[in-house]
């Protein structure tokens, strides 16, 4: 099980941290994504952290996000710098697929970042 | 970045009925094609993986297939339940892109 929190309303500029506290597994142990949807619109990946430690991330969120885990409280975060208005959305973290980075299963239900002055 | 296009954007269809929602990607990703299905409120749910292979616990009505740019996510006979949004999504290269969805609603 996924549990996302850490949503909220925030101003441009501002920043935030989302966290994921997984249970039933080891968030260390898989590769772990956070993906988002814009209210009203599709699913867009956002960024991964493998078991190794290594990341990617989308263009859109590069050099402002960083995905990152506490092991000791198997945690999946993403901090958020530089906030804008397009990064308005729900925010889903979700466990790669049987081992298999880069398929998402399962996700947690979701937290809202709404960015707006 | 590859780009998916699903297609139609929506499907009307009448339980029971057969199915057939399309992927056609910007380039070839081989077989690394998902579909997923995300009802209203709630979050996606891996369906198929790799093109064609079910995800545990996917009914058997639910099958994918094709390769390289072309996909087809195909229900057999539509329960009503399986009335959502459909989405496909590949992992050939990065960034992971995702198609723009499908709406398969009750006629």
């Amino acid at each position: 099980q996924l549990v996302e929190t850490g949503g909220g309303l925030i101003q441009p500029g501002g920043s935030l941290r989302l966290s994921c506290a997984a249970s039933g597994f080891t968030v260390s142990a898989n590769s772990m994504s956070w993906v988002r949807q814009a209210p009203g619109q599709g699913l867009e990946w956002v960024s991964i952290i493998y078991s190794g430690g290594n990341t990617h991330y989308a263009d859109s969120v590069k050099g402002r996000f960083t995905i990152s885990r506490d092991n000791s409280k198997n945690t999946l975060y993403l901090q958020m710098n530089s906030l804008r208005a397009e990064d308005t959305a729900v925010y889903y973290c979700a466990r790669d697929y049987a081992s298999q980075p880069g398929w998402f299963d399962p996700w947690g239900q979701g937290t809202l970042v709404t960015v707006s002055s | 970045e590859i780009v998916l296009t699903q297609s139609p954007a929506t499907l009307s269809l009448s339980p029971g009925e057969r199915a057939t929602l399309s992927c056609r990607a910007s380039q070839s990703v081989s077989s690394y094609l998902a579909w997923y299905q995300q009802k209203p409120g709630q979050a996606p749910r891996l369906l198929i993986y790799d093109a064609s292979n079910r995800a545990t616990g996917i009914p058997a009505r639910f099958s994918g297939s094709g390769s390289g740019t072309d996909f087809t996510l195909t229900i057999s006979s539509l329960e009503p339940e399986d009335f959502a949004v459909y989405y496909c999504q590949q992992r050939s290269s990065w960034p992971r892109t995702f198609g723009q969805g499908t709406k398969l609603e009750i006629k």
